[in-house]
């Protein structure tokens, strides 16, 4: 049982390339969900999904977009890297997603990305 | 305003006990309070959580105070890998599905 993966763990981009990142779960839960942590500030929500199949924007989901084709795999795509998108990206999953309160979220070991 | 405020940074003695505190003057009847720790260089990992009572689990205890405007995350007996940033995050089924981290406490153990 590995819980959330995600790769790459290390990633380099210049200015306006693209690329993708991949999270997965194997816990069968519903919910995922992806947010960046920068030095400072506490993690924020960049998008998250309710389920196969549906995505959602977060609090700052400008310059992102994600897609949720199977359950297990969650992708975060940056179509044309900027620098303000440096920082360091974690995938999280969940079951019951938030409901009463009493929902837990499982975290990925996070992908450090930096954009020159 | 779903914050929380803790102390940015605490100090303790490996194989003594630890109290964390976190105030949460304006916490509703429905919001849980849930503990979660960032270790270096590592994802958030889930601590602990609770209503009303006072909780315990392998990692921890949580108690919150009779009037629920303060919380304490208690590690029992604190080990060097115990060292990371503890989050106290109020959370209910109306704060949407992020879980907002703040700033937390950072906990340095000593030998």
């Amino acid at each position: 049982n590995a819980g959330v993966t995600q790769t790459p763990k290390f990633r380099v981009l210049k200015t306006g390339q693209s690329m993708t990142l991949l999270c997965a779960q194997d816990m069968n839960h519903e919910y995922m969900y992806w947010y960046r942590q920068d030095p400072g500030m506490g993690l924020r929500l960049i998008h998250y999904s309710v389920g196969e199949g549906t995505t959602a924007k977060g609090e700052v989901p400008d310059g992102y977009n994600v897609s949720r084709l199977k359950k297990q795999n969650f992708l975060l795509g940056l179509e044309s890297a900027a620098p303000s998108q440096t920082s360091v990206y974690f995938c999280a999953s969940s079951p019951l997603g938030g409901a009463g309160g009493i929902d837990t979220q499982y975290f990925g070991p996070g992908t450090r990305l930096t954009v020159l | 305003d779903a914050k929380t405020t803790q102390p940015n940074s605490m100090e303790s003695n490996e194989e003594e006990p630890v109290h964390l505190p976190c105030n949460h003057s304006t916490i509703s009847g429905t919001d849980y309070i849930h503990w979660y720790r960032q270790l270096p260089s590592q994802g958030p990992e889930y601590v602990i959580h609770g209503l009303t009572s006072n909780v315990n689990n392998r990692m921890a205890s949580l108690a919150i105070a009779e009037d629920r405007k303060s919380s304490t995350l208690i590690l029992h007996r604190a080990t060097l890998r115990d060292a990371a940033v503890y989050y106290c995050i109020r959370f209910n089924s109306n704060s949407g599905y992020a879980l907002n981290f703040g700033k937390g406490t950072s906990l340095l153990v000593t030998p």
